[in-house]
């Protein structure tokens, strides 16, 4: 079964418009750690944020902004304002305290058109 | 400044050949690993290492070797038992060893095509 499971494999937003990105992960531990990266056409993979398992508040960075929520096993990364520079792939990713690897989503590809 | 290199940028093999992708980090990171992407496709783990001549296989070592003699280090071999070779390879560091929920950093990646 699949961890980490991004279900929207590709949007496109219009410059200017939010857009959210869907995360849900499936874990029985207690303690894990959810990351999101960002992958520019590049291919480097550029770390945006981690969150632990007990920590639930939301996060604003700007105009990234990350919404966790335990009851849905959900970690949702929303873009307001979308910029031409924020196409890219973004992944989610698990790690478990049981465990010894990141489980990464099969990404979600973004173009933001000008 | 700190961070991970990899290289080549773009790597070619031919049939039957081994080649080796490069990775290094100047982050004092204990941990390494070696993911594999392949178009379309997420992340999967080749190979890690949590300390200097130490290291574990991931989801799909098959056809792949690497080493961990220096602490910065953390070279891949894609031997030519790896039939289907034609990827993306990325490297990646963290701090802490033997612990996953580190946050891992990510190099430029290497492409690597099969002539």
């Amino acid at each position: 079964a699949q961890k980490v499971t991004q279900a929207q494999t590709e949007i496109s937003v219009v410059e200017k418009e939010d857009v959210t990105l869907d995360c849900v992960y499936e874990t029985r531990d207690t303690t894990y750690y959810l990351f999101w990266y960002k992958q520019p056409p590049s291919g480097e993979l550029v770390f945006l944020i981690r969150r632990n398992s007990f920590d639930e508040q939301n996060e604003i960075s700007g105009r990234y902004s990350w919404n966790f929520q335990k009851s849905t096993s959900s970690f949702n990364f929303t873009i307001t304002a979308s910029q031409v520079v924020d196409s890219a792939v973004y992944f989610c990713a698990l790690s478990e305290a049981s465990g010894n690897q990141f489980y990464f989503g099969t990404g979600t590809s973004l173009t933001v058109i000008p | 400044d700190g961070g991970i290199t990899q290289s080549p940028k773009y790597l070619f093999r031919k049939e039957g050949q081994n080649v080796t992708l490069s990775c290094e980090q100047n982050l004092n990171h204990d941990a390494m690993y070696w993911y594999r992407q392949d178009p379309g496709q997420g992340l999967r783990l080749i190979y890690y290492s949590q300390i200097v001549n130490d290291f574990q296989k991931g989801d799909i070592a098959e056809g792949y070797s690497v080493s961990r003699e220096k602490k910065e280090s953390f070279p891949l071999t894609v031997t030519s038992a790896q039939k289907n070779p034609t990827a993306f390879y990325l490297c990646a560091s963290s701090a802490a060893t033997g612990t996953y929920q580190e946050t891992q950093y990510f190099g430029p990646g290497t492409r690597l095509l099969v002539l």
